[in-house]
């Protein structure tokens, strides 16, 4: 199960920080990805990390912008995201990818969600 | 990229009625490498489907997956009251980036 932080809300052009936390286990060997659905929107991936190697991958569209880190020793990832704009407020997942060890694959199970709005 | 084109998108239909819904790659999309989600307000995504016909642990069997290539459909065999929500298509043959259709309502007649 991941359990993610609270909702958030942000100034324009401030960061995020949203965490994802493995309830009851360890994280190291699968890899988790971080998706968005912004309103009235469908799904985005953004990025994500194996934690076992510390490798990351991000989407093109966020590169520059969104850093993915993981603290093992607490088994939580950590999703940053600078320089927000008013089309950033979106809810925010984790979850899980199939493949052990590598980001690809589905993704199951999924956090519950965090809200991050952003506005003056 | 692989862009994924899911139609139609919204499907008014009757509990108890067959739901049939597409999804459309603008290429081949490797070892039928794709996923079915179900998202209800305010709930996370539901995996429901993956391999293109596979259904997830819990899942019922009115769930149907199919297809290989470009084409691929998610059948509801029966609707309940529970299965009225947005469906996503996700593809993982080619990534990164993975890929998610824009989705299919499946809301009440």
């Amino acid at each position: 199960q991941l359990v993610q932080s609270g909702a958030e809300v942000k100034m324009p052009e401030s960061s995020v920080s949203v965490s994802c936390k493995a309830a009851g286990g360890t994280i190291n060997s699968y890899a988790i990805s971080w998706v968005r659905q912004a309103p009235g929107q469908g799904l985005e991936w953004m990025g994500g990390i194996v934690p076992i190697f510390d490798t990351t991958k991000y989407a093109q569209k966020f590169q520059g912008r969104v850093t993915i880190t993981t603290d093992e020793s607490v088994s939580t990832v950590y999703m940053e995201l600078s320089s927000l704009r008013s089309e950033d407020t979106a809810v925010y997942y984790c979850a899980r990818d199939s493949e052990f060890g590598e980001l690809r694959g589905w993704f199951d199970p999924w956090g519950q969600g965090t809200l991050v709005t952003v506005s003056s | 990229e692989i862009v994924l084109t899911q139609s139609p998108g919204t499907l008014s239909l009757s509990p108890g009625a067959r739901a049939t819904l597409s999804c459309r790659a603008s290429q081949s999309v490797s070892s039928s490498s794709l996923a079915w989600y179900q998202l209800k307000p305010g709930q996370p995504p539901r995996l429901l489907i993956y391999d293109a016909a596979s259904r997830a642990t819990g899942i019922p069997d009115r769930f149907i997956g199919s297809g290989s290539g470009t084409d691929f459909t998610l059948t509801i065999s029966r609707l309940e009251p529970e299965d009225f929500a947005v469906y996503y298509c996700q593809q993982y043959g080619s990534s990164p980036p993975r890929t998610f259709g824009q989705g299919t309502k499946v809301e009440i007649k």
